[in-house]
């Protein structure tokens, strides 16, 4: 049972290339999100998803896109990269929002460094 | 706007000795609280969570107390060990948006 798998684990970007990171999670999960995480800053919502074939924007959506084709996996694209973008991106998910004594399982992360 | 937030961002602890890790928020309507632990590397792991109904919750060797009078938030590890040196962060729950806000971390260091 692998949980929640992310792709890729390292990656760099040049300045307005476009790339698509890849969530997949095996426990049938209903919602899925995805963060980001600065240095000395929380987790912060980019966009998150209930359910297969719905998206919602997050706290910072601006410069991403979403898609939730297949209820196991969650992609994040950036169209354009730039370097405000370089960050940890996690993945995570849950069976329905929040659930007692199991909160969110996240993914290992993507770290993303745009040039 | 309200946020979550830690009071220290690093903790150094001898091995052995029991950690205190504090949270503040201050959004009073938050009805759910989780601690997660990070480590290098590594993804967030869920540690122990609490509801706002609760002023504490037991786990293994990890404690969880709430305040709600002064919106305050700690993780209690007893007996620490070198395998607990991670960030540690809290998230609430705020009910009128659905979803988990989470604070900055603090940095444990476990000392020999």
């Amino acid at each position: 049972n692998a949980g929640v798998t992310q792709t890729p684990k390292f990656r760099v970007l040049k300045t307005g290339q476009s790339m698509t990171l890849l969530c997949a999670q095996d426990m049938n999960h209903e919602y899925m999100y995805w963060y980001r995480q600065d240095p000395g800053m929380g987790l912060r919502l980019i966009h998150y998803s209930v359910g297969e074939g719905t998206t919602a924007k997050g706290e910072v959506p601006d410069g991403y896109n979403v898609s939730r084709l297949k209820k196991q996996n969650f992609l994040l694209g950036l169209e354009s990269a730039a370097p405000s973008q370089t960050s940890v991106y996690f993945c995570a998910s849950s069976y329905r929002g929040l659930s007692w004594d199991y909160g969110y399982t996240f993914g290992s992360g993507t770290r993303l460094t745009v040039v | 706007g309200e946020s979550v937030g830690l009071h220290l961002p690093t903790l150094s602890v001898q091995e052995g000795d029991n950690s205190i890790i504090n949270c503040a928020y201050s959004n009073s309507a938050s009805d759910y609280f989780i601690w997660y632990k990070q480590e290098s590397g590594k993804g967030p792991q869920f540690i122990i969570d609490i509801r706002s109904n609760m002023d504490k919750r037991q786990g293994q060797r990890v404690t969880v107390l709430l305040n709600k009078t002064v919106k305050h938030l700690s993780l209690q590890i007893a007996a620490t060990q070198p395998g607990d040196s991670a960030v540690y962060f809290c998230a609430e729950n705020i009910p009128r948006w659905g979803k988990l806000q989470f604070g900055a971390g603090t940095q444990v260091v476990v000392t020999p």
